[in-house]
């Protein structure tokens, strides 16, 4: 079963604009993290944030957690055609010590139109 | 540096029949694990082996099995194939405290 929720299931901007993802989920964590997947191939990993912090950045992208509210939000500013991906939020459990183990959200399929 | 390879890139299986999917790790990544990821949804995970241990088990039946070798590299194993199974199998190596998966290509598996 799945960790949690992503919103929205799908979005579609203008190349330029920023896009925001968000993604909910249900157990204490010890970390989140966000991987990015082209057309069903394997997945690439872009940001890892740990339960104590609240925000980090990698480049364009900007991720924020919240964990009294479940919750985390991975914004990509500047967005570019080559940004047209499926994005999934996944988390490892807190207390876990079994760090293969990812539980991965629904994702959000982002499509930047040129 | 070889990222993480899997083989077969896709098959095509029948329903009863099993499978064998096989991942070699980045040189230097210990632990392994596999994922399995139906159209539409998010990876899902089935095993991780560690130092050729299994190190922990998803909710999936016991046609499911795999083991790692020596060398670190992994086979998963499907007996009496369903059409449910009909999935992208991924295979995603670390090292064991980083946290950082990086995950192959996967093998996309077609059930008929």
């Amino acid at each position: 079963s799945q960790q949690g929720e992503e919103d929205p299931q799908a979005l579609s901007i203008q190349e330029g604009e920023n896009a925001t993802m968000n993604c909910s989920y249900k157990t204490s964590i010890n970390n989140l993290q966000w991987y990015r997947q082209n057309s069903g191939r394997g997945l690439v990993h872009l940001i890892l944030i740990r339960s104590n912090e609240r925000e980090k950045h990698s480049g364009r992208l900007r991720v924020t957690l919240d964990t009294s509210k479940k919750s985390s939000s991975l914004l990509i500013t500047a967005s570019r055609a080559a940004d047209t991906a499926s994005y999934f939020c996944a988390t490892v459990p807190s207390g876990s010590s079994n760090t293969g183990k990812l539980i991965f959200g629904q994702g959000t399929t982002l499509q930047v139109k040129p | 540096d070889a990222g993480v390879t899997q083989s077969p890139t896709h098959l095509i299986k029948t329903r009863g029949q099993h499978v064998t999917l096989r991942c070699s790790p980045i040189s230097g990544h210990k632990s392994v694990s596999w994922y399995q990821q139906v159209l539409g949804q998010g990876p899902q995970f089935i095993f991780q082996y560690y130092e050729k241990e299994e190190r922990g088990r998803g909710n999936f039946p016991d046609r499911f099995s795999a083991r790692q070798f020596p060398n670190y590299s992994s086979e998963l194993n499907v007996n009496a194939l369903l059409l449910g199974d009909s999935a992208l199998y991924l295979c995603a190596s670390s090292l064991l405290n980083t946290g950082e998966l990086f995950f192959g290509e996967g093998s996309r598996l077609t059930v008929l």
